[in-house]
């Protein structure tokens, strides 16, 4: 069975400095793997996805991942954290057959001006 | 939330009472689902229907029905059998069911028991 693993319930970082966001999975065969980003009291918006290609994946409002496939991880990183960044972050893998996305626990963001 | 809606936006439950959280969405998706979301559990999948009139049992599906009548609506049904409904209810849809396909939320439900 496919599974996700968001080590860090929670990540601070200072305005300005990198982030990143760890996220490992289990799948049988090549995995499909997504990022999305949920705000207070809303539904999760879709940040980027890794479907085949290209190790780094770039998506929305600066971010990017890194798939590596050795180490089982697809973490999400940006340059220069915001403010506006401060929200919860889940990871999501599929597999090829079809089967309905598994999402992580999640990670709170917290970037502190 | 990308043309899905969902309703109410909260709701209240009383003990022994069914109650149905609405799901519609004007995007054509042929794919819905239902996810659970609690503090600090991530998202857990109740229901998911890839077609009209056809649906699936995720992996918290105990204590709730669903029903796929129409292209554009996917009705929760959380059941008396529920013992523990409090939580955030996300409705989704994606274009088709394939592993490829982002899914689009809704603004979800936060439901709780009186």
């Amino acid at each position: 069975a496919q599974s996700v693993a968001q080590p860090e319930d929670q990540v601070n970082v200072a305005e300005g400095n990198p982030l990143t966001v760890k996220c490992t999975y289990s799948v049988s065969g090549n995995p499909y793997l997504f990022w999305y980003v949920q705000y207070p009291n809303r539904g999760l918006q879709f940040l980027l996805k890794y479907i085949t290609g290209d190790n780094l994946v770039k998506g929305s409002y600066g971010f990017e991942a890194e798939f590596n496939k050795s180490q089982t991880s697809f973490h999400l990183k940006k340059p220069s954290a915001l403010v506006s960044d401060s929200a919860l972050y889940f990871c999501a893998v599929r597999d090829r057959r079809n089967t309905p996305l598994v999402f992580g626990k999640g990670t709170r963001l917290s970037v502190i001006a | 939330d990308g043309g899905i809606t969902q309703s109410p936006k909260y709701l209240f439950r009383k003990e022994g009472q069914n109650v149905t959280l609405s799901c519609e969405q004007n995007l054509n998706h042929d794919a819905m689902y239902w996810y659970r979301q609690d503090p600090g559990q991530g998202l857990r999948l109740i229901y998911y229907s890839q077609i009209v009139n056809d649906f699936q049992k995720g992996d918290i599906a105990e204590g709730y029905s669903v029903s796929r009548e129409k292209k554009e609506s996917f009705p929760l049904t959380v059941t008396s059998a529920q013992k523990n409904p409090t939580a955030f209810y996300l409705c989704a849809s994606s274009v088709s069911g394939t592993s490829t396909e982002k899914l689009f939320f809704g603004s979800g439900t936060q439901l709780s028991v009186l």
